[in-house]
């Protein structure tokens, strides 16, 4: 059984970084994609980014610039760091596994998802 | 502003047959990758329901299907039940944004 389970801290200040880890057990990190989304009170999902096993990126050119996602073989877990931070970036950041696939990916398990709030 | 475009929501009695599109583009869509869907029930995480070729994962009923024409997809809900009651996401990969994209979400309302 394939679980994710994000942690970090729920309250970040503005112009601050919110950093985010995703334990991923019944399933090896050093396989697959792996994917950070977020959604946004009341909103709806944005995709955010995705670290491949071999430690190559791609990120939502929205936000480029202020990510950083990472992957720690030896603890089963993959990070997410978003600097910056403002009110906006507040939201439930989930993190997923992505499987291979031939006509684009998707996500297959989803951690429960942590709420990160962005205030002074 | 969502890359996909759902409506925002549906409706529909016990026992019914709904549907929710999901518009893209030739980027998406319209180069052939193909649209997955996810259920969020209110409070939890999403759910994949069908992804690629109409394929569900273990445990969801065949009452869920999927189409895809042309730059467009739907999401087809049969025998309507009180606990299909949830948001439904459209999502596929974009060349030109190089990475996956949403639709906005569709809420479902059992009458």
């Amino acid at each position: 059984q394939v679980q994710l389970q994000e942690s970090g801290p729920g309250l970040v200040k503005p112009s601050e970084t919110l950093s985010l880890t995703c334990s991923v057990s019944g399933a090896s990190i050093s396989s697959y994609y792996w994917s950070w989304i977020r959604q946004p009170p009341g909103k709806g999902l944005e995709w955010i980014g995705y670290i491949h096993f071999s430690g190559s990126t791609t990120y939502n050119p929205s936000i480029k610039s202020r990510l950083i996602i990472s992957l720690d073989r030896s603890k089963n877990q993959f990070s997410l760091k978003l600097t910056s931070v403002t009110a906006a970036d507040t939201a439930v950041y989930y993190c997923a596994r992505v499987p291979p696939y031939s006509y684009g990916y998707y996500f297959d398990y989803w951690g429960q998802g942590a709420l990160v709030t962005v205030s002074s | 502003q969502s890359v996909l475009t759902q409506p925002p929501s549906v409706s529909g009695a016990p026992g019914q047959r709904v549907t929710i599109s999901c518009t893209g583009s030739s980027s998406n869509i319209g180069a052939g990758y193909d649209v997955h869907w996810y259920q969020q029930l209110p409070g939890t995480a999403p759910k994949l329901l069908i992804y690629g070729n109409s394929n569900r994962p273990s445990g969801v009923p065949d009452r869920f299907s999927d189409s895809k024409s042309g730059t467009s997809a739907s999401l087809a809900i049969s025998g309507l039940e009180a606990e299909d009651e949830a948001d439904y996401y459209c999502q596929s990969y974009d060349s030109s944004l190089s990475g996956m994209v949403f639709g906005g979400g569709t809420k479902l309302t059992v009458l």
